[in-house]
């Protein structure tokens, strides 16, 4: 069985903070891919990045990103200098290789960024 | 510009009236997805299309059926809705190919009340 881990149900930080999201999961395949989206009040799920499991570079876009830890199995996401726009439910995803499409999705994480 | 259209963004049906959400993508994605999200939850995949082969998740109610005309649109019908299937439906496309693996775009979704 997979599964998704988003320990912090809520963050409130203050604008220009930093703020690291926290995901862990759990998988028995050994290919496998993890994504992170933002999901604005507006209710639309925005995709920002996926990561293949044979792939343990971090990324960095802006004023985001990611490090993948497969020893730990988390894929931690950051971040820098927060801005108001960047409110809302972030979610880990994870899916398994092969023919199944399946998201397995964490519970997220709301973040409210204050001015 | 918009890639995954959900129609109506807002819908109210009565309790036991049948209604209908509608997808439309222009991204030319073979395989989509249908998605049940309450309040404060992850996202629940009800089922999804690879082409025109429906695949249905084991623990969706069969009060949700699908239909999928061609390539660009998806449809969700709920037979007879009960106040336990308010919600936002949301709608995903995914390019599928043998061994790669891709992200899912979601559309704006549905919310979907029941009185």
């Amino acid at each position: 069985a997979q599964k998704v881990t988003q320990a912090q149900t809520e963050i409130s930080v203050v604008e220009k903070e930093d703020v690291t999201l926290d995901c862990v999961y759990e998988t028995r395949d050994t290919t496998y891919y993890l994504f992170w989206y933002k999901q604005p009040p507006s209710g639309e799920l925005v995709f920002l990045i996926r990561r293949n499991s044979f792939d343990e570079q971090n990324e960095i876009s802006g004023r985001y990103s990611w490090n993948f830890q497969k020893s730990t199995s988390s894929f931690n996401f950051t971040i820098t200098a927060s801005q108001v726009v960047d409110s809302a439910v972030y979610f880990c995803a994870l899916r398994g290789g092969g023919s199944n499409y399946k998201l397995t999705f964490g519970k997220g994480t709301l973040l409210t960024v204050n001015p | 510009d918009a890639m995954v259209i959900q129609n109506p963004r807002y819908q109210v049906t009565q309790f036991g009236k049948p209604v209908t959400l509608s997808c439309s993508q222009t991204l030319n994605h073979n395989v989509m997805y249908w998605y049940q999200q309450k309040s404060s939850q992850a996202p629940k995949l009800l089922f999804h299309y690879y082409d025109k082969d429906f695949n249905n998740e084991a623990d969706t109610p069969d009060n949700f059926q699908s239909r999928r005309p061609n390539t660009s649109f998806c449809f969700l019908d709920i037979r007879s809705p009960g106040l336990g299937d308010a919600a936002m439906y949301l709608c995903a496309t995914s390019r599928e190919s043998a061994g790669r693996i891709y992200e899912q775009y979601f559309g704006p979704g549905t919310r979907l009340t029941v009185t």
